[in-house]
């Protein structure tokens, strides 16, 4: 089992520039989300899907976009980057019990 | 607004003695209370939870303690060790609402020193 797996682990971009997280899991969980982790703001939900086909915003979603076609996979899409999308992203998938698998997280620096 | 708060950004202990971290919160509709530990470059990994029918949780080495009327939890290491310096984040969920929308405090950074 490799859990929740995400990928780039680094990225740098440029403001205006598009780019898509990929996160993935294997552990059939119905639940999928997308956080964001800023100094002293502790960790802020984004996007979520309760299962294939289905997402909804979550605390700040704005200047992000999400689908679930699979139950695998949870892509994130920033649409035109902006300095204040710079952050550390963790993906998580989650049966209903609530605990969460957290992927290891992606870095995003945007000048 | 922050409804989860953890007032302490570090907190520094003795191996073998207590770590004792603790979690306000301001929304009273959270039922489900979660801590979570986080190593650097790493996401972070579950530790203990809590439901707001139960006062006390254990497990091992970690106990959370929940007083809903203060709207406070937090989390007992004993002994601590040096392994588990982390920072800890504390969670809680409005299942009723969206179990899978967590709200996390801000974290707090333990140092356990040898």
């Amino acid at each position: 089992n490799a859990g929740v797996t995400q990928t780039p682990k680094f990225q740098v971009l440029k403001t205006g520039q598009s780019m898509t997280l990929q996160c993935a899991q294997d552990m059939n969980h119905e639940y999928m989300s997308w956080y964001r982790q800023d100094p002293g703001m502790g960790l802020r939900l984004i996007h979520y899907s309760v299962g294939a086909g289905i997402t909804d915003q979550g605390e700040v979603p704005n200047g992000y976009n999400v689908s679930r076609s699979t139950t695998e996979d949870f892509p994130l899409r920033l649409l035109s980057a902006a300095p204040s999308q710079t952050s550390v992203y963790f993906c998580a998938s989650s049966t209903t019990s609530g605990s969460s698998n957290f992927g290891p997280g992606t870095r995003l620096l945007v000048l | 607004d922050q409804q989860v708060k953890q007032n302490s950004p570090s907190l520094s202990v003795q191996e073998g003695r207590i770590s004792i971290l603790n979690c306000d919160y301001t929304n009273s509709m959270f039922d489900y209370f979660l801590w979570y530990k986080k190593y650097p470059a790493e996401g972070p990994t579950f530790l203990i939870s809590i439901s707001s029918i139960k006062d006390k949780n254990e497990d091992g080495r970690f106990t959370v303690f929940l007083n809903k009327s203060a709207k406070h939890l937090s989390l007992h290491i004993v002994p601590s060790q040096p392994g588990d310096s982390a920072v800890y984040f504390c969670a809680a969920s409005d299942p009723w609402r969206n179990n899978n929308d967590m709200r996390f405090g801000a974290g707090t950074r333990l140092t356990v020193k040898p």
